[in-house]
């Protein structure tokens, strides 16, 4: 199985910038597809979906969410953060099966 | 919209089976996409269980394949998880999602179940 790896943990102050990075044990990417996925989750919801295929923005999304990188190593940037984005990030991978995801990132206030 | 909602009882006994129906609306399941489980356990790591497509076969994770079956009733627009000999370690939310290419576009609500006796 494809392994995720992401900081357990991330502090930003609000306005600024927040960077949550995703680590794959192997590529998720095929020729120029990159098969890496981003969703957030507040206490007592469904995860939502953010960003599909590393920097494509889902419906409805803000355009402050943004994502980029491939092969092995994502980033999904928050910019400017706001109270609202209190929540957990979780990368997914659809490259191969299982489906698999990271442990999240669970973005905190300064 | 597509909506998802989750249902079944929230405590199953050990070595028992769990069993939870997605139900949908919005969309018919036979029409297409994969339709998916995915559990996320205390502590918060998620795991993708399976999923029936819209002809009816079925993929699962290899780590349950001998414990788990994913079926449908397509007159009801409803598909199933079961889990068979369930365990402590099976204590969960419980997702029904749509993977479109392998992307959780739509989920449910997610139904907690607790494995205790």
């Amino acid at each position: 199985d494809i392994v995720l790896t992401q900081s357990p943990v991330l502090a930003v102050s609000l306005g600024q910038r927040a960077t949550i990075s995703c680590r794959a044990s192997q590529s998720v990417s095929i020729s120029s597809i990159n098969l890496m996925h981003w969703y957030q989750q507040k206490p007592g919801q469904q995860p939502k979906l953010l960003i599909y295929r590393a920097s494509n923005l889902a419906s409805g999304i803000p355009a402050r969410f943004s994502g980029s990188g491939s092969g092995t190593d994502f980033t999904l940037t928050i910019d400017p953060v706001q109270a609202d984005d209190i929540a957990a990030y979780y990368c997914q991978q659809s490259r191969e099966s299982p489906f698999t995801f990271g442990s999240g990132t669970k973005l905190e206030i300064k | 919209e597509i909506q998802l909602q989750e249902s079944g009882p929230g405590l199953v006994k050990p070595s028992q089976s769990l069993s939870l129906t997605c139900s949908v609306t919005g969309y018919t399941i036979t029409s297409g996409y994969d339709w998916s489980w995915i559990r996320k356990f205390p502590g918060n790591k998620m795991e993708w269980m399976g999923y029936i497509s819209y002809s009816g076969s079925t993929n699962y994770n290899p780590s349950l394949k001998s414990r788990i079956s994913i079926t449908r009733d397509t007159s009801k627009n409803q598909f199933f998880l079961q889990l068979n000999s369930v365990t402590t370690e099976d204590t969960a939310t419980y997702y029904c999602a749509r993977p479109h290419q392998g992307v959780m576009d739509a989920w449910g609500q997610g139904a907690s179940v607790t494995v205790s006796s």
